[in-house]
């Protein structure tokens, strides 16, 4: 079945690092890819989003690339701030399919 | 874009005992789902409410313990039942709309004693 990999946590960085947090995915089919985010204590938020290869899904500072050779979507941020401490799940669904999420990554950005 | 209330947003419940929560979706869905989010985990999914029919179950999931229904295109429910302490969790319910967007609610925070 389908499945996502992510890399593993937690991940500590300094104010303004350069963030990047691997994902990969197995799927059949084209299916679309997403990241989420669970900040402390709340529910969980759409990041971004890419629904074809080579689309670059990008918020708040965040960015993705669909990668259909790779089958990769790795989330990258160039200058992370102390707020973007969270838990950072990487997501895939295919059509009329639910959501099959990754472990998640716990980022922590110390000032 | 659709908004999904979600109710409890938290309770604290005996062993033995069930909770039934509600998902009430503010405009008209093709699919909902209900998942799990156990202390430090993943989320991982328990099963496709269908609407009028019975609930589509992933592996490790089952009717008996877990009975949701879905009477229309806006509600659903998600039953746990006969909780113990492994039941402590989140329970997240999630919609997909005629767009293939996808929402979730806000999550019911679950405590078994």
């Amino acid at each position: 079945g389908d499945s996502v990999t992510q890399m593993e946590g937690p991940v500590t960085l300094s104010e303004e690092a350069f963030l990047t947090i691997n994902c990969t995915y197995t799927a059949t089919g084209y299916p679309s890819l997403f990241w989420y985010v669970q900040y402390p204590g709340e529910g969980l938020q759409l990041l971004l989003k890419a629904t074809k290869a080579d689309d670059k899904g990008s918020n708040k500072g965040f960015e993705a690339t669909y990668r259909k050779e790779t089958t990769s979507f790795h989330l990258e941020k160039g200058s992370v701030q102390v707020s973007d401490s969270a838990v950072y799940f990487c997501a895939l669904s295919g059509r009329n399919t639910p959501l099959v999420f990754g472990k998640g990554t716990r980022l922590s950005v110390i000032a | 874009s659709a908004v999904i209330s979600q109710k409890p947003s938290r309770d604290i419940c005996q062993r033995g005992t069930s909770l039934t929560i509600q998902c009430q979706v503010d405009s008209q869905v093709t699919m909902m789902f209900w998942y799990r989010q156990q202390p430090g985990q993943s989320l991982t999914l328990i099963a496709t409410a269908n609407q009028g029919s019975e609930a589509t179950y992933e592996s490790g999931f089952v009717i008996d313990k877990f009975p949701i229904s879905r009477p229309n295109l806006t509600f659903s429910t998600l039953t746990v039942s006969n909780m113990s302490p492994e039941d402590s969790s989140i329970y997240l319910c999630s919609a997909r709309d005629f767009d293939e967007k996808l929402f979730f609610g806000s999550g019911t925070q679950l405590s078994v004693l």
